[in-house]
């Protein structure tokens, strides 16, 4: 399998731009999650999914973020508008009920200026 | 709520020698604890899952112990190399069935000089 695929993997956005992210999760996985990465505040659980379904997204830090799973091997994380302070890493993960062990893609890295 | 620490923030050590990075935990009802691996601009790298009912874990050089009582793990590497040269991080599991939410520390930053 290829792992957990991200794209793009780098974003340059202007401040007011809508952002989506995009993930594919390893086959045959159940759970998804999106993690926030900063300097300042390490990494965040922004919301997770199993079985396509949001099940935790009390990480998400305000409506202006946004994720769906409309199906099992696709999710995205939009923001909309985008803030200079959105600027972060976010990266996707995915596991298995039958073994909860995260694998993690390689990231995204959006820069809102 | 759940606290997850790593100290120290940044080590670095001559190469060959062995070495411990420690991570500690608040609330010892984990399910389980897993020591991920990033290098610089890239994901993370999963390295070791330990069970709350595990006491150690091993692959190659690495040894991953946990004393859930006492709220503590540690991840052992032995004869360092600089290609070991990474950030790593501890996170936890919390207990309750489905509830997949990892608490991250914030990690440790590994410099293995030549």
């Amino acid at each position: 399998d290829a792992g957990v695929i991200q794209s793009p993997r780098h974003e340059v956005t202007e401040m007011g731009q809508e952002v989506t992210l995009r993930c594919k999760p390893i086959s045959g996985h159940d759970y998804l999650f999106w993690y926030r990465q900063t300097m300042m505040r390490g990494l965040e659980l922004l919301i997770y999914f199993n079985n396509n379904v949001p099940i935790d997204d009390s990480g998400m830090p305000e409506d202006r973020f946004s994720a769906k799973m409309p199906n099992a091997s696709f999710s995205t994380l939009k923001i909309q508008p985008s803030e200079p302070r959105d600027s972060a890493v976010y990266f996707c993960a995915s596991s298995i009920m039958a073994r909860p062990e995260a694998f993690f893609g390689q990231g995204t890295r959006l820069t809102v200026v | 709520k759940q606290e997850v620490t790593q100290i120290p923030a940044a080590l670095s050590v001559p190469e060959g020698e062995n070495l411990v990075l420690n991570c500690s935990f608040t609330d010892s009802a984990i399910y389980n604890l897993q020591w991920f691996r990033q290098d610089p601009g890239k994901g993370l790298t999963s390295l070791l899952l330990i069970q709350s009912s595990q006491r150690e874990q091993t692959s190659g050089r690495l040894n991953a112990s946990l004393d859930k009582s006492s709220g503590r793990s540690t991840l052992y590497i032995a004869a360092s190399q600089p290609g070991d040269s990474a950030t790593y991080l501890c996170a936890v599991r919390p207990t309750n069935f489905g509830n997949e939410k990892l608490t991250f520390g914030t990690g440790t930053r590994l410099t293995i000089i030549p």
